[in-house]
């Protein structure tokens, strides 16, 4: 069973603040990916590692960055929220056993933006 | 054309009978293909995959898949209320995973 981990799981704050959101997971993988999705909308790939020190954007624009020190830990910074930015984020991880299709999924970060 | 396309829904059965399920993708190279289910404001979780052609089975659900044709497909038997939830398709294709719209499931009791 995956076991990968989101904080806050709701957040909600004012325009202009910067936040980070937490992921992390305990089983080793060296891949891992942050999607944005709004409410009964398709998902959106805006980072992703393929292990430590190494990120790449995604195919949807996003003003957030993301950070890959620890295999661990792959936290999504946003230097200025703004409502724009209200959305879901979810971070999963990859085994690389059967390509990169074979996500775990962490519960997301429901985000609010005033 | 999209990469992965998934029928549009929404897609309603009674409780009972078979849901079908369908993806297409355009990248005749892909090589597995998975299914995801996601709960109205949960996050996906992983269902089934399948790399070969032919049929897949793991209790109620069947994945399809036609290489030839560039298809794959979800079959759920004996649908459920709980099985209510939109299904995504993910395809690998070189060095990427790309995720379909997905098709929401609404079984009816």
């Amino acid at each position: 069973e995956a076991d990968i981990y989101q904080t806050p799981r709701y957040l909600v704050i004012g325009t202009g603040k910067k936040i980070t959101l937490e992921c992390s997971q305990t089983m080793g993988h060296d891949k891992m990916y942050w999607y944005q999705q709004d409410p009964g909308m398709e998902l959106h790939l805006i980072h992703y590692s393929y292990g430590v020190n190494s990120t790449e954007k995604g195919d949807l624009s996003s003003e957030s960055t993301v950070s890959r020190i620890r295999t661990e830990h792959f936290p999504l910074t946003l230097e200025s929220a703004r409502p724009s930015h209200t959305s879901q984020y979810l971070c999963a991880s990859n085994p690389g056993l059967a390509g990169p299709g074979e996500q775990f999924f962490g519960p997301g970060t429901r985000l609010t933006v005033l | 054309q999209k990469e992965v396309e998934q029928n549009s829904g929404p897609l309603s059965v009674p409780e009972g009978a078979i849901a079908s399920l369908n993806c297409t993708y355009s990248d005749r190279g892909s090589q597995s293909f998975f299914w995801y289910r996601q709960y109205s404001g949960k996050s996906p979780e992983l269902i089934m995959f399948i790399y070969s052609n032919g049929d897949k089975e793991d209790g109620r659900f069947t994945a399809q898949l036609n290489k030839a044709s560039q298809y794959v497909s979800l079959l759920i038997r004996d649908s459920q209320p709980s099985d209510s939830a939109t299904y995504l398709c993910a395809v690998n294709m070189v060095g990427k995973s790309t995720f379909g719209d997905g098709t929401t499931l609404t079984v009816k009791p």
